[in-house]
């Protein structure tokens, strides 16, 4: 089935702890994008990468970090410099330059305790 | 920051009553897309619109992009408890996709 696939659905970690996010896609899709989502709020933009090799920081990168090392994955990583990491994060995807559709992924929900 | 301004912020309605949310952008934008949060879940993307002036329905849903493309709104006639959800719409910019802060719709039985 193609889709996109984030993992874990639910993931916990001590406070000061690096922790990586997976999100995978067999849509071939070009862009993929990071968002967090805090209880009853909207979609705040991390990063975006439009091409493999190559990403952009969005509204509220500060204390995260990603890679795109291939068209197919683009994981995020919390680190300890993200003062409040708890939260919800989705991963998207589309075929154009913010011209077509985005699909979304399940979510990761993170808690830092 | 966002891109799109999305209000209201929440709405609460009775089952059968009409249903609106409204985006509105300070720039003229290239499309604007609708996208619908059940709870507990992810958006799921509901439709495009790209011409000024555009109207695009949906069964009870109706989508309209403003003549200038600054500003777009979503109706739902007849709301049912399967409607619930939040709201988003997304003005794709440049190489990235922002959205508004959504609607968040409840609909009492």
């Amino acid at each position: 089935d193609g889709g996109i696939t984030q993992s874990p659905k639910y993931l916990f970690r001590k406070e000061g702890q690096n922790v990586t996010l997976s999100c995978e896609q067999n849509l071939n899709h070009d862009a993929m994008y990071w968002y967090r989502q805090d209880p009853g709020q909207g979609l705040r933009l991390i990063y975006y990468s439009q091409i493999v090799n190559d990403f952009q920081k969005g509204d509220i990168a500060e204390g995260y970090s990603v890679s795109r090392e291939k068209k197919e994955s683009f994981p995020l990583t919390v680190t300890s410099a993200q003062k409040n990491p708890t939260a919800f994060y989705l991963c998207a995807s589309s075929s154009g330059r913010g011209a077509t559709e985005a699909f979304f992924g399940q979510g990761t929900r993170l808690t830092v305790v | 920051g966002q891109q799109v301004m999305q209000i209201p912020q929440y709405q609460h309605v009775q089952e059968g009553e009409d249903f609106t949310t409204y985006c509105n952008s300070s720039t003229t934008l290239s499309n604007i897309q609708w996208y619908k949060q059940r709870p507990g879940g992810h958006p799921v993307f509901l439709i495009q619109l790209v011409k000024s002036g555009e109207v695009k329905k949906q069964k009870r849903l109706t989508f309209q992009f403003g003549e200038a493309k600054k500003n777009s709104s979503l109706h739902i006639t007849a709301t049912q408890t399967t409607d619930v959800g939040t709201y988003f719409c997304a003005g794709p910019r440049n190489n990235d996709m922002r959205f508004g802060a959504g609607t968040r719709l409840t609909v009492k039985p």
